[in-house]
């Protein structure tokens, strides 16, 4: 199965920046296929966070921003909140697939 | 408003049938790309199939391909996911989710809040 991976984790303190990375292939990111990424907090669906690889829907906060360079895709958090512990995904497609793939998942933790 | 709500989740045992409904509000599903997504307990999210806006593109994960039928009732503004031949690694939380719009990879802006599968005998 094609995935794009995140790592499992990441922490950080209240007001800190944290960054996840989505590390794809020339397959997917490296196609030049749009990068997507989702919040999914517990128990809950997920929810569009960054479509685009860089552009927020209405509503989510600008502290949430999203890059691409090449084969790798990152999501950055800056000024972490208590509120923002949560599953995190990034997606994309797969040409090989003619679908789409998500990544493994990053649980992000606020110390 | 949007809404999305699935439905047809159940118990079933492997080698069995199921087909998951999930009813639209507050669009078309002739202007929007459909997706099904599932997520076994504990485990991240995996696609599994996907239909154009006119219907004329369908595709479907490996994990699925052979077994799972999307499709839609315009008229009703339902989609489904038929599931044949199911096994013990389809359990899971089954949603819809609508692609942005905007071209066939775009995101997806809304979500339903899911049914579960369990297939046990």
């Amino acid at each position: 199965q094609i995935v794009l991976t995140q790592p499992p984790s990441v922490s950080g303190a209240p007001g800190q920046r944290v960054t996840i990375s989505c590390s794809g292939s020339s397959s997917n990111i490296g196609a030049d296929y749009d990068v997507h990424w989702y919040q999914q907090l517990p128990g809950t669906a997920p929810k569009l966070l960054i479509y685009d690889n860089d552009n927020r829907p209405s509503g989510v906060p600008d502290r949430f921003s999203g890059s691409k360079s090449g084969t790798v895709a990152s999501l950055a958090i800056t000024g972490l909140q208590a509120e923002d512990e949560a599953d995190y995904y990034c997606q994309s497609y797969e040409s090989s697939l003619s679908g789409y793939v998500f990544g493994t998942g990053t649980q992000v933790t606020v110390l | 408003e949007v809404q999305l709500v699935e439905s047809g989740g159940a118990l079933v045992q492997p080698g069995g049938s199921l087909r998951l409904s999930c009813v639209s509000s507050g669009f078309s599903l002739s202007t929007y790309s459909m997706t099904w997504v599932r997520q076994a307990p504990g485990k991240g999210l995996e696609w599994v199939s996907g239909i154009s806006e006119s219907g004329g593109r369908v595709s479907y994960a490996e994990s699925v391909k052979g077994r799972f039928i999307i499709s839609r009732d315009m008229s009703k503004n339902t989609l489904y996911l038929e599931m044949n031949s199911l096994r013990g690694e389809d359990t899971a939380i089954y949603y819809c989710a609508r692609n942005r719009g905007g071209g066939w990879n775009s995101g997806f802006d809304y979500w339903g809040q899911g049914t579960l599968v369990t297939v046990s005998s």
